[in-house]
């Protein structure tokens, strides 16, 4: 599997926009872009996923490299309910068995402060 | 409207016993999936279903654990002669099928082995 690299932890400040980088120089060309997130005590939570043009959702935008090696999550407003393990995972882990299993690494660690 | 619920929220049990984990997945999704998750970690993936059947279990760590979807709806993750090693959340998710879709998680039912 494709591997992706992210800082253990970020801090930012509450109203203000957060830029979560993840690397992935191993992407292969038919490899998506997903984010998801987990809330404390909670399952994770799709945030967005691409795969080479930037995308926005109601909930963040993605910005993808133009040689797809790395990408940023952007959070353009954060809150407090934003604080949580961000997750970057390439494709849908494709087996090669029919399976579309999820390959979580250890994630970002985003705290807010007030 | 409904997501994926689990049950119980929390189970303790002693060492050697048996137990069963139940998912209710959104109504209508083909796929299911089942992650543990430890302290600190990621989830990490057990099982996938398409329908009725295991499409891959490369995930399972051993023997002791078995999974069923037998209507092709509810799943019932089953572990037997639990070790304390095994004591982690454990996640559902389901999803439409597809490469891409997103899969939606359950908050988990927190398994602790005594």
């Amino acid at each position: 599997d494709a591997k992706t690299t992210q800082p253990n932890s970020m801090e930012s400040n509450e109203e203000e926009p957060v830029h979560l980088p993840c690397n992935h120089s191993t992407i292969s060309g038919t490899d998506y872009i997903h984010w998801y997130r987990q809330l404390p005590s909670q399952g994770p939570e799709y945030v967005i996923h691409g795969l080479t043009s930037n995308v926005n959702n109601r909930m963040a935008s993605l910005a993808i490299a133009e040689d797809r090696k790395s990408s940023t999550l952007i959070l353009h407003r954060a809150t407090l309910r934003d604080a949580a393990v961000y997750y970057c995972i390439l494709g849908l882990g494709y087996s090669g068995a029919g399976s579309y299993q999820l390959t979580f690494g250890k994630g970002t660690k985003l705290s807010v402060i007030p | 409207g409904a997501g994926v619920s689990q049950t119980p929220s929390n189970k303790v049990t002693e060492k050697g016993k048996y137990v069963e984990l139940r998912c209710d997945p959104i109504s209508g999704h083909t796929a299911l999936y089942w992650y543990r998750q430890s302290l600190g970690q990621g989830p990490e993936f057990l099982i996938y279903f398409q329908g009725t059947g295991a499409a891959d279990d490369s995930g399972l760590p051993n023997d002791r654990f078995f999974a069923v979807r037998p209507e092709g709806s509810v799943s019932t993750l089953k572990i037997q002669r639990t070790e304390r090693g095994d004591s982690a959340v454990y996640l559902c998710a389901s999803s439409g099928g597809g490469d891409t879709d997103t899969q939606y998680f359950g908050p988990g039912t927190r398994l602790t082995v005594l």
